[in-house]
């Protein structure tokens, strides 16, 4: 079963900051993140396998709250270059193997 | 970082051939691979999961016969696609879990038309 984000879409200025949230109806794994830009193939950003598990890059960062099922992807100060369309993948286990992907969010970042 | 190449980039064919698109991970052994197809601003539907030396696992809805999905080492799979029709164009991104991380790596895609 897919995730769902949201929001759909975010546009931003320069500088400011966005939140975009996957949810689950089970019981969550994993949850990856990958930012796609148009035309090309999906850029992972981060895995995150813990419940309670807080992971950052840059200004980029993401929480993972195993109980709420959910996570939530943070783009602080963002930059032109964040801009493209955001997916969380999430997996029920270990060997799953069948990660599933959200609608994505589309985000715009403006000079 | 972890590289997934995907062979071709594109390819534009005929109603009724058969297409191979291959997909390695080049600097990592990956313990599954994924295939995806992905249509215009839609999501990534996942086609089936491979491992190497295992027959595929199909997503419902998927039909075997005509994606044949070959996992051939820890670095190499290929999707082909069987008498192809237009309504199987589209993009399609293979992926690679890293064995250690757990991650997954993305190729860059390959854009098929069928016409």
């Amino acid at each position: 079963q897919q995730p769902v984000q949201s929001p759909q879409a975010v546009i931003l200025r320069e500088g400011e900051d966005a939140v975009i949230n996957c949810s689950s109806s089970k019981a969550l794994y994993s949850v990856h993140w990958y930012r796609q830009k148009h035309g090309e193939a999906p850029v992972f950003l981060m895995i995150l396998l813990k419940g309670g598990e807080q992971k950052g890059h840059d200004k980029i960062s993401a929480s993972f709250n195993e109980k709420k099922q959910q996570s939530s992807l943070y783009l602080t100060a963002s930059q032109l270059s964040y801009s493209g369309t955001y997916f969380c993948g999430t997996e029920a286990g270990p060997n799953n193997n069948d990660m599933r992907f959200g609608a994505g969010t589309r985000l715009t970042v403006k000079p | 970082g972890a590289v997934v190449s995907q062979h071709p980039s594109w390819v534009i064919c005929k109603s009724g051939t058969s297409v191979k698109i291959e997909c390695r991970s080049l600097d990592f052994q990956a313990t599954t691979m994924f295939w995806y197809r992905q249509f215009p601003k839609q999501s990534l539907m996942l086609m089936a999961t491979s491992n190497e030396g295992s027959k595929a696992t199909y997503e419902q809805g998927v039909e075997k016969d005509k994606f044949l999905i070959n996992h051939a080492s820890l670095t190499l799979s290929t999707l082909t696609v069987t008498s192809a029709h237009p309504e199987d164009s589209s993009f399609y991104i293979c992926s690679a879990r890293s064995r250690p991380t757990y991650e997954q790596y993305f190729g860059p895609g390959t854009r098929l038309t069928v016409t």
